[in-house]
């Protein structure tokens, strides 16, 4: 069974980058798109951004200036940083992995990570 | 961007009783070349993260209750409980693949009556 660990700061101050971690156990980290959500308290779903195995990414334009999605397929993880971050980063973030890839766009979300809340406050 | 609208908001069902949720896309998200709709249906309990329900607007995911089906093509789908159990309470999210920025609809939370 796939296992999405993730991890990483929970309290910044504005203007600081964001960092976090998602860990793959039990399934194979090749072949597969790793995305980002995130969820502000209360509020509905936001895709950041994703990554394969080979390093190539999307993100939303939305946040593409502010946002790196990096993998380290040695220890089957992936990562976020977001920089300058505000209160309107306030969310909780949670890494999944993409069952596959279908003529040209990653598909459904089928593993997610437990999520962390990160807050952003002075 | 393509954008999700799901209706209602908020859904109140008796035990027993169906539940239906609509999602709206802005464009279409079926892809002509398989007749495939680039459209997923997700669960959210308080504290949890999203659990995947259907995907391609109708395929259940393994281990879904089979009271959960998805319908529809192009830009209107629905999610139907046929008869709604307790643990079913919880946000229910449509979500498009068709193209990035995947976008998903604002949620509807569904409760007992």
């Amino acid at each position: 069974q796939v296992q999405l660990q993730q991890w990483g700061a929970g309290l910044l101050k504005p203007s600081e980058t964001l960092s976090l971690t998602c860990a793959v156990y039990g399934g194979s980290f090749s072949g597969y798109y790793w995305s980002w959500i995130r969820q502000p308290p209360g509020k509905g779903l936001e895709w950041i951004g994703e990554v394969n195995h080979g390093g190539s990414t999307n993100y939303n334009p939305s946040l593409k200036s502010r946002v790196t999605i990096s993998v380290d397929t040695s220890k089957n993880q992936f990562s976020l940083k977001l920089i300058s971050v505000t209160a309107a980063d306030t969310a909780v973030y949670y890494c999944a992995r993409h069952e596959g890839y279908s003529y040209g766009s990653a598909t459904h979300l089928d593993f997610w990570g437990q999520g962390n809340l990160v807050t952003v406050s002075s | 961007d393509i954008v999700m609208t799901q209706s209602p908001d908020s859904l109140a069902v008796s035990l027993g009783e169906r539940a239906t949720i609509n999602c709206e896309s802005s464009q279409s998200v079926l892809y002509s070349s398989n007749n495939k709709n680039y459209l997923a249906w997700y669960q959210q309990k308080p504290g949890q993260p999203p659990k995947l329900l259907i995907y391609w607007a109708s395929t259940r995911e393994s281990g879904v209750p089979d009271r959960f089906s998805g319908s529809g093509s192009g830009t209107d789908f629905t999610l139907t409980i046929s008869s709604l159990q307790a643990e079913d309470v919880a946000v229910y999210y449509c979500q498009q693949y068709f193209g990035t920025p995947y976008t998903f609809g604002q949620g509807t939370k569904l409760e007992i009556k």
